[in-house]
Parts: C-alpha cells; sequence; structure tokens
C-alpha cells in the first residue's frame, strides 16, 4: 500500500492552462503539504494544511490554490500556468500539527508548461 | 527568518570511503533537525533526526549530531556504499511557542557512490 500518492506522475501542458495535482493520504495524518523542488533539487514549502487551519507561504502567487475534500486529500489547483511553474511538485503529511513530526512524502509529479 | 546551509555538490566518493556533509542552521526558538534522502525518481524519505542539543540521530549506518553551540547537524558514514548513491537534504523545524511550524530544507547534496 503507498501512503502517500499522487497523481499524475507526468503533467505536460501549455501556458495558460488550468491543472490539477491529486494527493492522498492512507496514513491517518492530520496535517498535509504541498513543496515545489526545482531543477537544481532546491524545495519550498508551499502550503500546510490540517482541519483547523492553511498556512501559506508568502511567496506562492495566487494562482496557486490548496483543496481539500476531505483530512484524506490534499488537491493543488493551478491556474494560468506559466512557464516558470515547470517543477516537480512533492505532496507530504504527518501527524500533528504542521511541522511537528516526521513528514511522509509522494513520489512527486513532474510538471512541465510549454 | 530560518535558514539551512548545506556543502554543495555534488560529492562522489569510492565504495567504503568515509562521508561527510555539512550542514549549519540559523533559527528561532528551539529547532528539531532533519536528514532526508531521495533516491532517483522518488520523494524524499526521513533518514534521522534530533530534537534537542547533543542528540544524536542514527540510521543505516549514518549519524548527525544536533551541535547547537555550533549550529550545526553534519552527517557521516564510516563506509559508503553504491546504494547510498542520492540526494541528502538538512533540513530543520522551528516556531516561535505558538506558531506554526514548518520544515526549512537546505538546497541538497548529491552523493554519488562509484564502485
Amino acid at each position: 500500500d503507498t501512503a502517500v500518492s499522487q497523481t499524475p506522475k507526468y503533467l505536460v501542458t501549455q501556458m495558460g492552462n488550468d491543472k490539477s495535482i491529486k494527493c492522498e493520504q492512507n496514513l491517518g495524518h492530520d496535517t498535509m503539504y504541498w513543496y515545489k523542488q526545482d531543477s537544481k533539487k532546491f524545495l519550498k514549502i508551499m502550503f500546510s494544511y490540517n482541519n483547523k487551519e492553511l498556512i501559506i507561504n508568502e511567496t506562492v502567487p495566487n494562482r496557486f490554490s490548496p483543496k481539500s475534500p476531505d483530512k484524506a486529500h490534499l488537491n493543488l489547483h493551478i491556474n494560468s500556468l506559466e512557464l516558470g511553474d515547470s517543477a516537480v511538485y512533492f505532496c507530504a503529511s504527518s501527524q500533528g500539527a504542521p511541522g511537528l513530526n516526521e513528514q511522509y512524502f509522494g513520489p512527486g509529479t513532474r510538471l512541465t508548461v510549454t | 527568518g530560518d535558514s539551512v546551509t548545506q556543502m554543495e555538490g555534488p560529492v562522489t566518493l569510492s565504495e567504503e570511503a568515509f562521508l561527510t556533509i555539512n550542514c549549519t542552521y540559523t533559527a528561532t526558538g528551539y529547532p528539531s533537525l532533519f536528514w532526508y534522502v531521495q533516491y532517483p525518481g522518488e520523494g524524499l524519505q526521513l533518514l534521522l533526526k534530533a530534537t534537542k542539543a547533543d542528540d544524536k540521530g542514527s540510521n543505516k549506518g549514518f549519524e548527525a549530531t544536533y551541535r547547537k553551540e555550533t549550529t550545526s547537524f553534519h552527517l557521516e558514514k564510516g563506509s559508503v556504499q553504491v546504494s547510498d548513491s542520492a540526494v541528502y537534504f538538512c533540513a530543520l523545524s522551528a516556531g516561535v511557542s505558538g506558531s506554526a511550524r514548518q520544515l526549512t530544507f537546505g538546497s541538497g547534496t548529491q552523493l554519488t557512490v562509484l564502485p
């Protein structure tokens, strides 16, 4: 059983399109996250979310929005895609308050914007 | 703000060589420190962690000691294997009491071990 899964694994799309990446965790965790990894492998948190609050990294454009239909899912919606959005996006989850405990990462979604 | 500085890679070693990857940090509050590993094509996995000064985290032959006086958390392994080839990330989790914590990552260090 995959603990944290993401779909799709690869996503190629054109500038200006709107796309979504889905994330599901079966660990019963309280908190989920989205990270962006650029071409130099640098990882940056975009959002953390639990049933109490959404914490947004202030550098994230408002074209990006997380949506959580339930505790086990945190999807990432991206509007009006730009070339600079090309990256690998990782979903993660952890138990308890955000940032407190070990985070479990999904396999990543490689987004390419052309 | 919080930050993590790692030694720049890539690092290439022969099998059975000794490994050190340096990591220093700047943080408010009382951070927890982590090393994560990313194997090719995969997500990150926690390798080890330490939650307070002088703690030593260890796993799979890797070790790192939380040094508050030098604000460091260097990763070491006495004898690397080809299967250790991966990208290694140092990270910290910190937050002033009452505020949410988040992981801040270093830039990652690519390790290649040659047979």
